[in-house]
């Protein structure tokens, strides 16, 4: 079946341009997870929702980061007045449920975002 | 596809003889552990997973061992093959704090020479 897929999968903008990323989960999948992974480094969460519920933003970096889920299935990550420090692969996880035990993250290829 | 496999530590192996990646996790607190594996222009993969009242768990050619009082995990792959060739990440969850937090470890490349 279909994976999570993400658009664009190459994206590069001018420094405090705004970004959109966008993720499409798993069919059925409740829990989406946004995480950020640097170059030669692990993902690093970034904030994640339960439905269209966002249950935790603790990981975005500063308040430039928002991310949406209105209807509970595709999620948007948008970054405003972008940086160079920004740059890096950006990847969306979906599971099929969060509570009472760990469900399996199963991750999409990521946008990789380049700030000039 | 983008490499993930820079300023990495490396394992280079030959086909056919079994490699073993190590992973050592930060939070002892830290009561679930998954390996990923992470091919180049893909997203990490899960492998296998291993619970922390748990100190071995076999798959197909894949088995983890986790030391947890030295908070040491690693992965033991038999008959390593071409397709093997990946970075490895180990992930850590903290069940007591969220469930669904994963928190990466350093990854491994592993190159599988034929």
């Amino acid at each position: 079946g279909a994976g999570v897929s993400q658009s664009p999968r190459y994206k590069v903008t001018k420094r405090g341009q705004d970004v959109a990323l966008r993720c499409d989960p798993i069919s059925g999948h409740v829990s989406l997870y946004w995480y950020r992974q640097a170059l030669g480094q692990g993902p690093e969460f970034l904030t994640y929702f339960n439905y269209e519920a966002q249950q935790d933003k603790s990981g975005l970096p500063n308040d430039r980061f928002s991310a949406e889920r209105p209807e509970g299935s595709i999620s948007t990550l948008t970054i405003q007045r972008t940086e160079q420090r920004d740059s890096a692969m950006y990847r969306c996880a979906s599971s099929l449920r969060t509570q009472g035990a760990y469900y399996e993250q199963y991750f999409g290829p990521g946008t990789r975002l380049t700030v000039t | 596809g983008e490499s993930v496999g820079l300023h990495l530590p490396t394992l280079s192996v030959q086909e056919g003889d079994n490699s073993i990646i190590n992973c050592a996790y930060s939070n002892s607190a830290s009561d679930y552990f998954i390996w990923y594996k992470q091919e180049s222009g893909k997203g990490p993969q899960f492998i296998i997973d291993i619970r922390s009242n748990m100190d071995k768990r076999q798959g197909q050619r894949v088995t983890v061992l986790l030391n947890k009082t030295v908070k040491h995990l690693s992965l033991q792959i038999a008959a390593t093959q071409p397709g093997d060739s990946a970075v490895y990440f180990c992930a850590e969850i903290d069940s007591g704090g969220s469930n669904y937090k994963l928190t990466f470890g350093k990854g491994t490349l592993l190159t599988v020479n034929p």
